[in-house]
């Protein structure tokens, strides 16, 4: 049972390059969420989305974007790195349940140069 | 708004000693209320959770209680081990949100 998958774990871009992170859940939720965990600030919410082909914007959208591809896959797409942007990203998905908890991948760690 | 407030840490115990983590929370109405641990190098799950008043959820020898009258949801451990050294957090969500509301975290480290 894989729960919330994300890849890559580790990745180094230099400034200016672009890339997508990839998460998928098998848990069949209707909502997933992108997050970034900085030291000494928690997590904040980047985007999320309710449902397949609804996206919302979070805390700290700026610089990112999304896409909800289908019900288990949400990407986040960064087109221009910059280094405000070295964090470790979490994705998470739930149910729609009133009150139900978040299901957490295991991280990628992200460093721009 | 809703929000979450926890004790900063590091907080720092010798095995067996008794662990108190505080959380308060703002929010109208009933939210939900979640413990979560992260261990080094991994994503947060959660370690219990109570959706009402004077409810209590606990999990792996972890207790808390959700008391309305002091907006609070502090967590409890008698007896802690080396093991349970990792960042927890308190978060709520209400039932008219979409999203949690997560506390800053409280990392713990548990000397043997």
């Amino acid at each position: 049972n894989a729960g919330v998958t994300q890849t890559p774990k580790f990745q180094v871009l230099k400034t200016g390059q672009s890339m997508t992170l990839q998460c998928a859940q098998d848990m069949n939720h209707n909502s997933m969420y992108w997050y970034r965990q900085d030291p000494g600030m928690g997590l904040r919410l980047i985007y999320y989305s309710a449902s397949e082909g609804t996206t919302d914007k979070g805390e700290v959208p700026n610089g990112y974007n999304v896409s909800r591809l289908n019900k288990r896959e949400f990407s986040l797409r960064l087109e221009s790195a910059a280094p405000s942007q070295t964090s470790v990203y979490f994705c998470a998905s739930s149910d729609d349940q009133a009150g139900s908890p978040l299901h957490f991948g295991n991280g990628t760690r992200l460093t721009v140069t | 708004g809703n929000s979450v407030t926890q004790m900063e840490g590091p907080v720092t115990l010798s095995e067996e000693a008794f662990l108190t983590i505080n959380c308060t929370y703002t929010a109208t109405g009933y939210p939900s209320l979640f413990w979560y641990v992260q261990y080094p190098g991994e994503g947060l799950q959660l370690l219990l959770k109570a959706t009402k008043a004077d409810d209590k959820g606990s999990n792996k020898g972890f207790e808390a209680t959700y008391r309305k009258e002091t907006t609070s949801f502090h967590l409890e451990k008698g007896s802690v081990q080396v093991s349970d050294s990792a960042v927890y957090f308190c978060a709520l969500i209400h039932s008219s949100a979409s999203k949690i509301i997560f506390g800053s975290g409280t990392r713990l480290s548990i000397r043997p």
